[in-house]
């Protein structure tokens, strides 16, 4: 079946410092969706890719979609407090009505 | 919209018993999903359905059933329950409509099994 695999598993890093999270996928995706889920808390959508090589930017996250659609990265450019959590990258094969998450990347951030 | 309800929001189970965790969605999404939230292992995806009716397994269904009689309720039945399903179980909803299939979550049921 379909793997999405994502790292690192855990990064820790000073305010202001940059993060990035990658995930790759065993197929040829759809789409595919980024998630951030607060510590205690459930996951929260944050932005879906579609087209091959698709770049998103929300405020300082940035979000880009592989040529061959199989990875995508989650870039975060100076860290804040606020941006602690688990970020989930969660792929989707054309067809299908289901998403195959990755296990996350853990960020925390020390002021 | 409460958007995206699940109950009970804890609770301790012994091994054999089982439960219902229960889910409503008030946004007349189609699309519904019940997935289980190990420590480290991101969301496996246990059943979902696509309309009132219609369900069907994830990658996890063993242990599990569901049933979809309106489009707004999704409950999650353990039978037998075992140390194996403790674990945080989190349902969510999506409309299906066009390209986006952006997942609403539910807030979670922490469930222990001893």
């Amino acid at each position: 079946g379909q793997q999405v695999m994502q790292i690192p598993q855990y990064q820790h890093v000073q305010e202001g410092e940059d993060f990035t999270t990658y995930c790759n996928s065993s197929t040829t995706l759809s789409n595919i969706q980024w998630y951030k889920q607060r510590p205690g808390g459930h996951p929260v959508f944050l932005i879906q890719l579609v087209k091959s090589g698709e770049v998103k930017k929300q405020k300082r996250l940035t979000f880009q979609f592989g040529e061959a659609k199989k990875n995508s990265s989650l870039h975060i450019t100076a860290t804040q407090t606020t941006d602690v959590g688990t970020y989930f990258c969660a792929g989707r094969n054309s067809g299908y009505s289901t998403l195959t998450f990755g296990k996350g990347t853990m960020l925390l951030v020390s002021p | 919209n409460a958007g995206v309800t699940q109950t009970p929001k804890f609770r301790i189970l012994k091994i054999g018993q089982s439960m219902t965790l229960q889910c409503t969605q008030d946004m007349n999404h189609n699309y519904m999903y019940w997935y289980r939230q190990d420590p480290g292992m991101g969301l496996k995806l246990i059943y979902y359905s696509v309309g009132a009716g219609i369900t069907d397994k994830g990658e996890v269904p063993n242990g599990y059933n569901v049933s979809r009689s309106t489009t707004e309720d999704f409950p999650l039945r353990l039978e037998l329950a075992a140390p194996s399903q403790t674990s945080v179980y989190f349902c969510a909803s999506s409309s299906g409509q066009g390209l986006t299939y952006e997942q609403y979550f539910g807030p979670g049921t922490r469930l222990t099994v001893t």
